[in-house]
């Protein structure tokens, strides 16, 4: 069955520090990956997905995620963390034959200090 | 432009009382999920539905029921409420291939006393 691993439950930067949340998957062929981000009170918010195409995928606000098929890995990052990128961040993944649902991970929250 | 709406974003029931929660989407997506979000545990999965009027078991399905009866709905039910059950509930839709994306309601805030 599919699942993810997202490493450290809690991450901390400096504003202008590299960000890097880690995400793992599980799963017998290459999936769908996601990163969605919540920001508090709020829904949940597509970054970037990764479908078929070029391994390095770029999102939106500045984040980046590169597939990397033989770690099973899907890390997350951006070069300079702003202070509104404190939020918490969700991989998620999803097989590709119809009739699979999308699993979340346990969520990474983010803090930027100044 | 409504995307996923939750009814209602609020509730507190009492334990054992029932209720329904709707979710409704506008975008003619095909695939439609409820999920349950508590701290430190992300979003679980409760159940699913890859069409109209089909329904599947997620991760932690015990305690809910769900229909789709219209593509556009999908209603999840607490028949007897329990405090383990107090949660933020997210419904999410999607679209059935093509690296699917899911959109989100903003949530259902309930407690069970």
């Amino acid at each position: 069955a599919q699942s993810v691993t997202q490493l450290g439950s809690h991450v901390s930067v400096s504003e202008g520090a590299l960000v890097l949340l880690r995400c793992n998957y599980s799963s017998s062929v290459p999936p769908y990956l996601f990163w969605y981000v919540q920001y508090p009170n709020q829904g949940l918010q597509l970054l970037l997905k990764y479908t078929s195409a070029a391994t390095l995928v770029k999102g939106i606000n500045g984040f980046e995620a590169e597939f990397k098929k033989s770690e099973t890995s899907f890390h997350l990052t951006k070069p300079s963390a702003h202070m509104s990128d404190a939020a918490e961040y969700f991989c998620a993944v999803s097989e590709r034959q119809a009739g699979t649902a999308l699993i979340f991970g346990k969520g990474t929250t983010l803090s930027v200090s100044s | 432009n409504a995307g996923v709406t939750q009814t209602p974003k609020f509730r507190v029931l009492k334990t054992g009382q029932s209720m329904t929660l709707l979710c409704a989407q506008d975008m003619n997506h095909e695939y439609m999920y409820w999920y349950r979000q508590d701290p430190g545990m992300g979003l679980r999965l409760i159940h699913y539905s890859v069409g109209e009027g089909t329904t599947a078991k997620g991760e932690v399905p015990d305690g809910y029921n769900v229909s789709r009866l219209k593509k556009q709905n999908f209603l999840l039910g607490l028949e007897s409420a329990a405090p383990s059950q107090t949660s933020v509930y997210f419904c999410a839709s999607s679209t059935r291939t093509g690296g699917p994306e899911a959109f989100f309601g903003q949530g259902t805030r309930l407690t069970v006393v």
